[in-house]
Parts: structure tokens; sequence; C-alpha cells
């Protein structure tokens, strides 16, 4: 069964330190989303690409983080630096097209910042 | 903003009984709902949806879920409760506008199902 496949599954970094997430979706999902999940919360929508444009990266804090989908396939999520409150796991997922089908997520990235 | 409330933090049930774990949504227009089940430093996984059509919908798992609009709930239940079924569990609505498509998730809810 096809996979949303995700690295590193954990990563621990020192804050103000760059880090940086991998994401391969499912093969022919053309919308990928990113989503933060803090301990205890459900995920909040970062950015979602509909091939390799962004369509919603209203809520992606834009001074530290950046994603980028250049060939409409893989996609990476950078924050740039980290601080403390962006310990969190980070979900991606993904769609085979934009309004028909439920999202399939991938197992995560836990992200812990010391 | 479209939303979805589920307001029990925690719900705790004897294996072999039924279940329920509900959830209330908030949206203009028709809603989509779905519900996802997450496990210990695992993704979601997806259980089911509502889009249109007749208001139980069965999913993965041995789970369903009833869709109420006089009462905005979408509880998801399932008749007979497994050790295995303990886990955390989201009720989520998709939120369309123009061509960015989004789900808006509750803050979860705790299934602990004993022996």
């Amino acid at each position: 069964e096809a996979e949303v496949a995700q690295s590193p599954r954990y990563k621990i970094t020192e804050k103000s330190q760059a880090v940086a997430f991998w994401c391969d979706p499912i093969s022919g999902h053309a919308t990928l989303y990113w989503y933060r999940q803090i301990l205890g919360q459900g995920p909040e929508l970062l950015v979602q690409f509909q091939d390799e444009s962004v369509v919603d990266d209203s809520q992606l804090p834009k001074d530290r983080f950046s994603a980028e989908r250049l060939k409409g396939v893989d996609s990476t999520l950078k924050i740039q630096p980290a601080e403390l409150g962006d310990s969190a796991m980070y979900l991606c997922a993904s769609r085979p097209t934009l309004f028909n089908t439920e999202a399939f997520f991938g197992q995560g990235t836990r992200l812990t910042v010391v | 903003a479209q939303s979805v409330a589920q307001p029990e933090d925690q719900v705790n049930v004897a294996e072999g009984n039924p279940l329920t774990v509900k959830c209330t949504y908030s949206v203009s227009g028709n809603p989509y709902l779905f519900w996802y089940v997450q496990y210990p430093n695992r993704g979601l996984q997806f259980l089911l949806k509502y889009i249109t059509g007749d208001n139980l919908v069965k999913g993965s798992y041995g789970f369903e879920a009833e869709f109420n609009k006089s009462q905005t709930s979408f509880h998801l239940k399932k008749p007979s409760a497994l050790v295995s079924d303990s886990a955390l569990y989201f009720c989520a609505v998709r939120e369309d506008t123009g061509t960015a498509s989004k789900l808006t998730f509750g803050t979860g809810t705790r299934l602990q199902v004993t022996l």
C-alpha cells in the first residue's frame, strides 16, 4: 500500500539552529500539505501546495519557516532559526485531487528544540 | 471560519461495550466531515468521511459515524470496543476556498478501552 514518506522520524536541535524536514507524497498526488501538531492539540495547517504552487500559506510563520516543492513531487519544510516553541510533530499529507478525496498522512517528524 | 468541537478530552469504555466519541461542527454551507485516528508517535489514519448521502457512514475497523444536521453533530461510534482501539481520535471539517482546501481539526479525544 502506498504511503506518504517523511524523514527524519525524530530530530533534536538547539535553538537558533536551522532544521529541515522532507516529505515524499503518494505517487500522483497533486496536493500536498504540511501540518504542525503541538502536543495535546489537533494538527494545524502550515502550508498547502497544488503541484509546485503554494495555494495557502496564511498560517506559515514566514519570518522563520519556508517550504518548497520545486518539481511538484517531494517537499521540504525548513525552520531557521528554530525556537523552543517550535517543538512539535510536523505532519505531511497528500491527496490525489483537490476536492474529492481524503488526505493521507505520513508518520510525521517529531522535533524537539533544546 | 469553519470549526469542530470535541467536548470530551477522554472517553473510557470497557472492552466489548459500545463506544461513542462526540463531535459537533460549525460550518457555512454543506459540511464535509472526517474522522482520523492517531496512535502514539504516528501520523493520522483516515477512518471515515461524510460528504453527502446517507447519514450513517461506515468506515474502517468497524467504526461508523452518524451525521445529524439538526444537532450539527458527527459522533463516532462502534458497537463493541477493543483494547486495540485505544488511541487519539480527531474530528475534522474540510474548508474549501478557491483553489485551497484544508482540514480543520478538533482538539482530539483520547479513547481508553480496558479489559
